[in-house]
């Protein structure tokens, strides 16, 4: 079935540093692809998407881009802030005539950043 | 505030207790789905409901676990006979349509259950 893997937290950077969380999935159609984040305490919030391969979804200086040929979608950011600070979390839509709109999420990332 | 909203925040269960969680979906919502998030673990999709029907429920586990969207007032998660591997954090989310179309599933702020 579809799945996502992402890489294993925790990530701690000092702040400004360059930040990537790489994301794979696998998925017998062609999935939308998203990146969620969590804050402490708070539910989940979208953060970016892309619905077809080479999309570039960018939010709040984040980016991520639909690899169709490495099944990808890495997050980065340039310049990462404490406020950044949080769980991320990629997912993508579930593909097939069985697809009823369900997001399917990695394990989540944990960000930490130190001033 | 007009975002999803569950509650309780916070539940405490001891085993064989049973254990209520309610989720009243964002204004002009109609889809609702309900995810687990274990500890250390990812978030795992449980149910979609659309009001008055179940549309996808192959998350559920088979017994104890049952969850319902009424025609009127806030989709409900019941698990009987809590048993203490169903501690975990509960989150409900909202869509305006079939979420993954958009992209735009909005979370409620979970509700996390002990069993102690």
């Amino acid at each position: 079935g579809d799945s996502v893997t992402q890489m294993e937290g925790p990530v701690t950077l000092s702040e400004e540093a360059f930040l990537t969380i790489n994301c794979t999935y696998t998925a017998t159609g062609y999935p939308s692809l998203f990146w969620y984040v969590q804050y402490p305490g708070e539910g989940l919030q979208l953060l970016l998407k892309a619905t077809k391969a080479d999309d570039k979804g960018s939010n709040k200086g984040f980016e991520a881009t639909y690899r169709k040929e490495t099944t990808s979608f890495h997050l980065e950011k340039g310049s990462v802030q404490v406020s950044d600070s949080a769980v991320y979390f990629c997912a993508l839509s579930g593909t097939g005539s069985s697809n009823t709109g369900k997001l399917i999420f990695g394990q989540g990332t944990t960000l930490q950043v130190k001033p | 505030n007009a975002g999803v909203m569950q509650n309780p925040r916070h539940l405490v269960r001891r085993r064989g207790q049973e254990a209520r969680l309610r989720c009243s979906p964002m204004k002009g919502h109609s889809h609702v789905y309900w995810y687990r998030q274990l500890p250390e673990e990812g978030l795992k999709f449980m149910v979609y409901l659309q009001k008055e029907n179940i549309i996808d429920e192959s998350g559920m586990p088979k017994e104890r676990f049952s969850a319902e969207f009424p025609k009127e007032g806030p989709s409900i998660l019941r698990i009987q006979q809590v048993v203490r591997g169903d501690s975990a954090a509960y989150f409900c989310a909202s869509s305006r349509g079939q979420g993954a179309n958009t992209g735009e599933l909005f979370f409620g702020e979970g509700s996390r259950l002990t069993v102690l």
